[in-house]
C-alpha cells in the first residue's frame, strides 16, 4: 500500500459524457501527478500539482482538466470523452515538487468508454 | 526531446535463471532515472533511483546500473514473485522535471 488513494476504482461510462477522478496523496506529499496508461501508450504524463498549484503540463487534452484542493486531494475531470480514452488513470504524489523524489503511484482507476 | 527505451518487451525466465533488463535514454541533463516495478492492474511501485554513471543499487535480487547512455536491471536467482512489468523513466535537466517513462519488460519467471 503506497499511501496513494484513487476513487472509484472502476468507470463505465458513454461517449460524450463527463467524469471525475479523484485522488489523495500520502500524508505529507505537496505534489500531485496524474498519468495516463494505454495498452497502446504506456504511462504518460499528464498534469503536475504542486500545493494547489499547477506546477508541469503533459500530453494533457483540452478536454481534461485537474485541480489540486486546499486539503491536498486533486481531481482529475475528463469531458466529451471518447472511445481513446479508456484507460488506466493513475495518480501519483512525492513530497517536492520537482520531481527528483521518487514518486508514490496510487491503485489506478479504470475508465471504459462504451 | 527525452527518449527511454526498454528491451527486450518481454522475457521469460526459469526460476534461478540471472538475466538483466535495458534501458536505453536519451536526455538533455540527466537529473535522475527511475526504476519501477508494475503488478497487473496496479500502480507502479518505486525500486530504484540513479543519479551519475558509474552508480549501483542494490535491493534483493535486484541490482540497477547506470552509464552515460543506458541502465540495466540485473535480476539475480529471480523466483517467480518477481514476475512483473518493470518500468524505467528518466527525468532531464531541461524546465520541465516530469519523468520520461519507457513502455516496460514483462518479466515472466516459471517456477
Amino acid at each position: 500500500d503506497s499511501g496513494v488513494t484513487q476513487t472509484p476504482k472502476h468507470l463505465i461510462t458513454a461517449t460524450g459524457q463527463r467524469v471525475t477522478l479523484r485522488c489523495s496523496p500520502r500524508s505529507g506529499d505537496l505534489s500531485v501527478y496524474w498519468y495516463q496508461q494505454s495498452l497502446d501508450q504506456g504511462l504518460q504524463f499528464l498534469i503536475q500539482y504542486y500545493n494547489g498549484e499547477e506546477r508541469a503540463k503533459g500530453n494533457i487534452l483540452e478536454r481534461f482538466s485537474a485541480q489540486q484542493f486546499p486539503d491536498l486531494h486533486s481531481e482529475l475531470n475528463l469531458s466529451s470523452l471518447e472511445l481513446g480514452d479508456s484507460a488506466l488513470y493513475f495518480c501519483a504524489s512525492s513530497v517536492g515538487g520537482q520531481g527528483l523524489n521518487e514518486q508514490f503511484f496510487g491503485p489506478g482507476t479504470r475508465l471504459t468508454v462504451l | 526531446e527525452d527518449q527511454v527505451t526498454q528491451s527486450p518487451e518481454a522475457l521469460r525466465l526459469q526460476e534461478g535463471e540471472s538475466s538483466s533488463l535495458n534501458c536505453s535514454y536519451t536526455v538533455s541533463g540527466l537529473r535522475g532515472l527511475f526504476w519501477y516495478r508494475q503488478d497487473p492492474g496496479k500502480g507502479p511501485e518505486f525500486l530504484f533511483t540513479l543519479y551519475s554513471a558509474g552508480e549501483e543499487k542494490e535491493k534483493e535480487r535486484l541490482k540497477a546500473t547506470l552509464t552515460k547512455k543506458e541502465s540495466f536491471l540485473h535480476i539475480t536467482a529471480p523466483k517467480p514473485e518477481d514476475s512483473a512489468t518493470y518500468l524505467c523513466a528518466v527525468q532531464g535537466g531541461g524546465g520541465s522535471y516530469i519523468p520520461t517513462f519507457g513502455r516496460g519488460t514483462s518479466l515472466i519467471v516459471h517456477p
